[in-house]
């Protein structure tokens, strides 16, 4: 199965900066299905961001854009917002088993 | 818009089957869907458990689960099910049901907390 592993674990940012998460995949993404999801507590749901590497889903906001391709994936927030502040999985559906990253956590500075 | 609300006891013995239903609204269970089971751990994160057509016309399972999962569809009570066998410890979880769109879970279950325990 495709590992993903995402990088940092924690992202420590002030509110108006810029985040940038990676995901990096153990082999190719098949046609880069990739997606981001953003989770505000444990056990909540997580809420889909992004699909196919860089569309957005509806409702999300456009400071919020995904890019790479491959095995290098990367999630940008172009200015963080309070409601930001959550852990973000990346997840792949190129290949079966479907499979997520660990989470990266994004954390008030 | 649609929901979904996954259902199901909150504690079961070992080796003992965990059972879910995950009911859709809004009849939208009917159309060209896959829909799924995924569950959520402190250990090891967010892992895909299964999925399943809306018509049954396809079943797929991640091999992890070694056998133990069935995933079933019924369009005419709106609702999607999923059982484990043989369950333990490492089974306790948060499940969540989710609708796949576009390859991606893009409507999800608030979830449902599940102890396996004597």
């Amino acid at each position: 199965e495709i590992v993903l592993t995402q990088s940092p674990g924690t992202l420590s940012l002030s509110p108006g900066e810029r985040a940038t998460l990676s995901c990096r995949a153990s082999q190719s993404v098949g046609s880069n299905y990739l997606a981001w999801y953003q989770q505000k507590k444990p056990g909540q749901a997580p809420r889909l961001l992004i699909y196919g590497t860089s569309s957005r889903a509806p409702g999300i906001p456009d400071r919020f854009s995904g890019s790479g391709s491959g095995t290098h994936f990367t999630l940008t927030i172009s200015r963080l917002e309070p409601e930001d502040f959550a852990v973000y999985y990346c997840q792949q559906y190129g290949t079966s088993p479907w499979t997520f990253g660990q989470g990266t956590k994004v954390e008030i500075k | 818009q649609v929901y979904l609300k996954e259902s199901g006891p909150g504690l079961v013995k070992p080796s003992g089957t965990l059972s879910l239903t995950c009911t859709v609204s809004d009849g939208s269970i009917s159309s060209e869907n896959w829909w799924s089971w995924v569950r959520q751990t402190p250990g090891k994160g967010l892992e895909w458990i299964g999925e399943i057509f809306y018509d049954s016309g396809g079943i797929n399972y991640n091999p992890s689960l070694k056998g133990r999962v069935s995933i079933s569809i019924d369009k005419s009570k709106s609702e999607f099910s999923l059982w484990l066998t043989s369950v333990t410890a490492a089974d306790t979880a948060i499940y969540f049901c989710a609708r796949v769109n576009r390859g991606a879970f893009d409507v999800w279950g608030q979830g449902t907390k599940v102890s396996v325990s004597s």
